[in-house]
């Protein structure tokens, strides 16, 4: 089946500090990829929608100057945390649309970050 | 719009005991709905889907979940619970494959020896 792959799994940074998460699918072609958000213990909350070669579609709430998300090709999106907080600490999770077919979202492992 | 209601956030079952994990949907379209499975720290699993085709839908490990169109019902089920199946569950809901999934809260299921 499709495969989505994070990384990195998990990172520490600092306050003040920002970090990038990769998110690629290896073996198909996706020219939207969303961004969701994982409290502990609690549901998945939609980030924004990825979508390669234009901007991304960021929810309600969600700070794009924070968040910045890139799309540069059919297989990569970036997430990156700029000027990272410890509430910015959580479970960030990736998943890419196969276009082809069934339009089934594949999700990601996921991605902890820690902010100190 | 859509949104899932995910009734009772733990559910405690006997190992080798029937499992229900219960799921509402509201949506204002013939919707897709998805249960997924997650282990601790890890990504979510898809353990079945229906997209309008047959009602009764059978997914991996066993479950299976029966598209209810009068209660807005989605409900998962197994026969008999392993300890393997101790995990988080989540219903999704989405008006199309093209659109981003909307979760439940999640059940955690808990399965004891």
């Amino acid at each position: 089946g499709a495969v989505v792959s994070q990384h990195p799994s998990r990172v520490i940074c600092k306050s003040g500090t920002s970090v990038k998460i990769e998110c690629r699918s290896l073996d198909f072609q996706a020219t939207t990829m969303f961004w969701y958000r994982q409290f502990p213990k609690q549901s998945l909350m939609l980030m924004a929608t990825s979508n390669e070669g234009s901007k991304a579609t960021y929810e309600q709430g969600v700070e794009k100057d924070k968040f910045l998300i890139n799309h540069a090709s059919l297989t990569l999106s970036t997430l990156t945390v700029t000027s990272a907080h410890p509430e910015d600490s959580s479970f960030y999770i990736c998943s890419a649309r196969d276009e082809t077919g069934k339009h089934e979202q594949y999700f990601g492992p996921g991605t902890r970050l820690t902010v100190t | 719009a859509q949104s899932v209601t995910q009734l009772g956030s733990h559910v405690s079952v006997s190992e080798g005991a029937l499992v229900l994990l219960r799921c509402n949907y509201s949506s204002s379209v013939p919707p897709y709905l998805f249960w997924y499975v997650q282990y601790p720290n890890q990504g979510l699993q898809l353990l079945l889907k229906y997209t309008s085709a047959a009602t009764l839908v059978k997914g991996i490990n066993g479950f299976e979940a029966e598209f209810k169109k009068s209660e807005t019902s989605f409900h998962l089920t197994k026969p008999s619970a392993h300890m393997s199946d101790a995990a988080e569950y989540f219903c999704a809901v989405t008006p199309s494959g093209n659109t981003p999934l909307v979760f439940g809260k999640g059940t955690r299921l808990s399965v004891i020896a």
